[in-house]
């Protein structure tokens, strides 16, 4: 079955700090693989996608993500965390049904303190 | 980042009674999605539309809802009889190219 896995319920780092927000995926084919975060009350924002090519990945907010096909790995990284990054956080999987859906993981929720 | 609006922010409504909610996608991109979100818990998908027909459908996904484009533009989701484990955040999106942008979604609550 594919299915997106997020080991850690909760992540605290300091500020300054890097931060690791951890991610397994298990999917058949090529995975299209995503991250989203989640402020309190609102949307989900796209931060970031791995689709083809380099395995590191930059997105917004100085976040970045490494594909890594041998471990089925899509670990989420920052090098200095801000108390601003405190959110929830979404890994997640295209699967390649008849429309595309995406599949996510139970999130993850990171505080930054300061 | 694309912008997908959704009306209303928030619904309270009482059980059995029918509900709709509102979405305006981007521009000329026609793949639509519904997710929810039960408080505290991981965003479900719901169902997937493309060129005026549902392409996919989960479990959850039940005769009670059904999904529209009305008027070309705008997307509803309708959920006719509500029950209380209805409650909970509906989200749609819209896929550009191959990422899914979101709204900020519905808080549905069911008394």
């Amino acid at each position: 079955a594919q299915s997106v896995a997020q080991p850690e319920d909760q992540v605290n780092v300091a500020e300054g700090n890097p931060l690791t927000v951890k991610c397994t995926y298990s999917v058949s084919g090529n995975p299209y693989l995503f991250w989203y975060v989640q402020y309190p009350n609102r949307g989900l924002q796209f931060l970031l996608k791995y689709i083809t090519g380099d395995n590191l990945v930059k997105g917004s907010y100085g976040f970045e993500a490494e594909f890594n096909k041998s471990q089925t790995s899509f670990h989420l990284k920052k090098p200095s965390a801000l108390v601003s990054d405190s959110a929830l956080y979404f890994c997640a999987v295209r699967v390649n049904t008849g429309g595309f859906k995406t599949i996510f993981g139970a999130g993850t929720r990171l505080f930054v303190k300061a | 980042e694309p912008e997908v609006t959704q009306t209303p922010s928030h619904q309270v409504t009482q059980m059995g009674q029918e509900v709709i909610l509102r979405c305006v996608p981007i521009s000329n991109h026609l793949y639509f999605y519904w997710y929810r979100q039960i408080l505290g818990q991981k965003v479900e998908f719901l169902v997937s539309f493309y060129n005026n027909e549902i392409s996919e459908k989960s479990e959850i996904f039940d005769d009670q809802f059904s999904v529209e484009r009305p008027d070309g533009s705008n997307f509803t989701l309708k959920i006719r009889s509500t029950k209380l484990e209805d409650s909970a955040m509906y989200f749609c999106a819209n896929r550009v190219r191959e990422t899914q942008y979101f709204g900020p979604g519905t808080r549905l609550l069911v008394l």
